[in-house]
């Protein structure tokens, strides 16, 4: 059963170019749940989603940033007209139920770099 | 809001030796979980361990043990008989509804 995959694992962006994250969950995991980490800190949630729903998006930034999970496909972390200080690595995680009383299990994560 | 806080940013032992990492949480849930991930520098993130709050037996994983202390809002994780591959960044998190919180986390060295 291969796990979460997220790619890519390296993008490379300009100042104010889009970058686009994908994130496929487990076989069966219907939740997925987007993290940041910037260097030399720990991971801050932004995002939680089901199948074509936002169930809970309050650590993501206001501006610039979505998140989908459509019914078909993977997920896609979107961030607009990106800046320097979105530089980070981008990890997304699945579970099989809502809560997060089951293990989440994580993907490698995407490192952005925004030059 | 709920916090996780390690106080030590870098910790080192000596390979085949105890190590203690230490993690306190604020909170005012009574039902959560508390989980130990170890991220090395393949960036991977690694489940260790695992505690459900209402459970009072501290959680076992082979060379991995805990010490919850619920009263004192407190999550350590001792690493028995260290082992090289043990190197690596460990962060503490809390969970509760539909996300994690992480603390800063801890890099742990192993020297032969």
């Amino acid at each position: 059963n291969a796990g979460v995959m997220q790619n890519p694992r390296h993008l490379v962006r300009r100042r104010g170019q889009e970058a686009r994250l994908r994130c496929s969950p487990m076989k069966g995991h219907s939740h997925v749940y987007w993290y940041r980490q910037l260097p030399e800190e720990g991971l801050k949630f932004m995002v939680y989603l089901q199948k074509e729903n936002i169930i809970d998006e309050s650590g993501m930034p206001k501006e610039r940033f979505s998140a989908e999970f459509p019914k078909e496909g993977p997920s896609i972390l979107r961030i607009q007209q990106v800046v320097r200080g979105d530089s980070a690595a981008y990890f997304c995680a699945s579970s099989p139920i809502r809560s997060s009383y089951n293990e989440q299990f994580f993907g490698p994560g995407t490192r952005l770099t925004v030059l | 809001a709920q916090t996780v806080t390690q106080s030590q940013p870098e910790m080192s032992v000596q390979e085949a030796e105890t190590v203690t990492l230490s993690c306190t949480y604020d909170t005012s849930e009574s039902d959560y979980y508390l989980f130990w991930y170890k991220q090395p520098p393949s960036r991977q993130m690694i489940l260790v361990i695992r505690q459900e709050a209402y459970k009072q037996q501290n959680a076992t994983e082979n060379r991995f043990s805990v010490n919850f202390q619920k009263a004192a809002k407190s999550f350590s994780l001792k690493i028995s008989d260290s082992q090289l591959g043990d190197a690596a960044m460990y962060f503490c998190a809390y969970g509760y509804g539909n996300k994690l919180v992480f603390g800063a986390g801890t890099i742990l060295r192993v020297k032969s």
